[in-house]
């Protein structure tokens, strides 16, 4: 059984560029949340996706964007960076498009230039 | 709605006892529980789904009270390893499925 796993680790972007992230779910789930976690602060929800659909969003703006693939892993992507988006990326995996006992991966670690 | 969490921060002995609060202004339908080890991704402790519901986890345990909003967090007998930052994950009840986590309460554990 495999764990969540993200990548890139570390990325470095200047404002106005985009980026992509991507996560693979934990072996057995169907469903991937991603969060936006600022030093110091508790994870901020941006969206969830269940079955290669959107199934929740956050108070985020439309230039955070994703999708999810067949084998439920997903990507984050992020248009017309800005300073404010530095911050750990986390994505984590459940069952049945919901929140419950979710697995979160080691996370992306975005800085914004 | 983010919750609000009390107190920010704790130091603990080894042995000492904690608890830690979890707030919200929303009719919640479940509050879940994480730690975060510094530098490492949240570890799901765990989710309470009824009012009034008390689950435990080794020596950690929780209480919902539903009607009041708040949850509470117990730690007896802390060891080392529980230091971390601890989360409190939210679910509204507006028909949505996503958790609003509070700002985390870091706690340290000293010999």
């Amino acid at each position: 059984e495999t764990g969540v796993t993200q990548s890139p680790t570390h990325l470095i972007k200047t404002r106005g560029q985009q980026v992509t992230l991507r996560c693979s779910s934990q072996s057995g789930h169907n469903t991937v949340s991603w969060y936006q976690q600022a030093l110091g602060q508790g994870p901020q929800f941006i969206f969830q996706y269940y079955r290669e659909e959107e199934n929740g969003r956050g108070n985020f703006p439309p230039r955070f964007s994703g999708l999810q693939f067949p084998n439920y892993s997903s990507e984050l992507n992020v248009n017309a960076l800005e300073l404010d988006d530095s911050a750990l990326y986390l994505c984590a995996s459940s069952f049945g498009g919901t929140s419950y006992e979710q697995y979160f991966g080691p996370g992306t670690r975005l800085t914004v230039t | 709605q983010q919750p609000v969490q009390s107190p920010q921060a704790v130091i603990l002995r080894e042995g000492e006892d904690a608890v830690i609060n979890c707030s919200s202004s929303k009719a919640l339908y479940s509050v879940h529980w994480y730690r975060q080890k510094h530098g490492e991704a949240p570890v799901f402790l765990m989710i309470l789904l009824k009012g009034g519901e008390q689950k435990g986890h080794e020596k950690i345990s929780a209480s919902f009270n539903e009607k009041k909003q708040q949850s509470s967090l117990y730690l007896t007998a802390s060891q080392l390893s529980y230091s971390g930052t601890y989360f409190c994950g939210t679910e509204e009840k507006t028909g949505a499925n996503n958790l609003f986590f509070g700002t985390g309460t870091r706690l340290t554990v000293i010999p």
